[in-house]
């Protein structure tokens, strides 16, 4: 089956930092995912990527899609308190039957010290 | 705009009750409805999916089944829970991709 690595598991960083996370595949992606979940809380979309190669930014945050089609990296700068959560990545592909079918990674538990 | 909420948001209940959680989706028709399950804060698994009213599909055996009675609304049920139903359950909407709705807590006692 497919399966995620995404890297690092969690993340203890200062404010102000810049973060960096991944994720690979042994599978292509039609479409690679970005989400964010606080505690208690579904996860968000953050961005999300649709062609191979593609570069994306949603203000301090900053995904691209590998040529491959197979990883992607998040990039988070000037991180502020309220980035702590956990991300995820998450390949997507569309079935036969019309639905989406997410792989998702088992998270980077960003922390980040004032 | 499209909105997605389930309920509800947490639940405490013994062995062998029964379960309900529902969702509903606004603002859009015919979505592509999903169970996910999280365990431990990490880990999403697909449970179930929905591409139509009374259609559902089983991604894993277990406790539990799902049921899609209008087109916006889905909801998880058991008849008898067990303590490793224990979990944040989590709806969700396909629109250009997967959105999730803010999860109910399960704790089986």
């Amino acid at each position: 089956g497919q399966q995620l690595n995404q890297s690092p598991q969690s993340m203890f960083i200062q404010e102000g930092e810049d973060v960096s996370m991944n994720c690979t595949s042994s599978s292509i992606f039609n479409t690679w995912l970005w989400y964010k979940q606080d505690p208690g809380e579904g996860p968000v979309l953050l961005i999300a990527l649709y062609k191979a190669g593609e570069l994306t930014s949603n203000g301090r945050l900053t995904a691209q899609f590998g040529i491959t089609r197979k990883d992607s990296f998040l990039n988070i700068s000037a991180s502020i308190p309220s980035d702590v959560g956990i991300y995820f990545c998450a390949g997507q592909l569309r079935s036969g039957a019309g639905s989406y079918q997410l792989t998702f990674g088992k998270g980077t538990k960003l922390s980040v010290i004032p | 705009s499209q909105t997605i909420h389930q309920w509800p948001a947490t639940l405490v209940q013994p062995v062998g009750s029964p379960l309900s959680l529902e969702c509903t989706v606004e603002g859009t028709s015919n979505p592509n409805l999903y169970w996910y399950r999280q365990a431990a804060g990490r880990g999403l698994q697909l449970l179930f999916y929905s591409v139509g009213i009374g259609q559902i599909s089983s991604e894993v055996p277990q406790n539990l089944s799902a049921s899609r009675p209008q087109d916006r609304q889905f909801i998880l049920s058991s008849k008898k829970l067990l303590l490793s139903d224990s979990g944040f359950y989590l709806c969700a909407y396909s629109g250009n991709t997967i959105y999730f709705g803010e999860g109910s807590w399960l704790t089986v006692v």
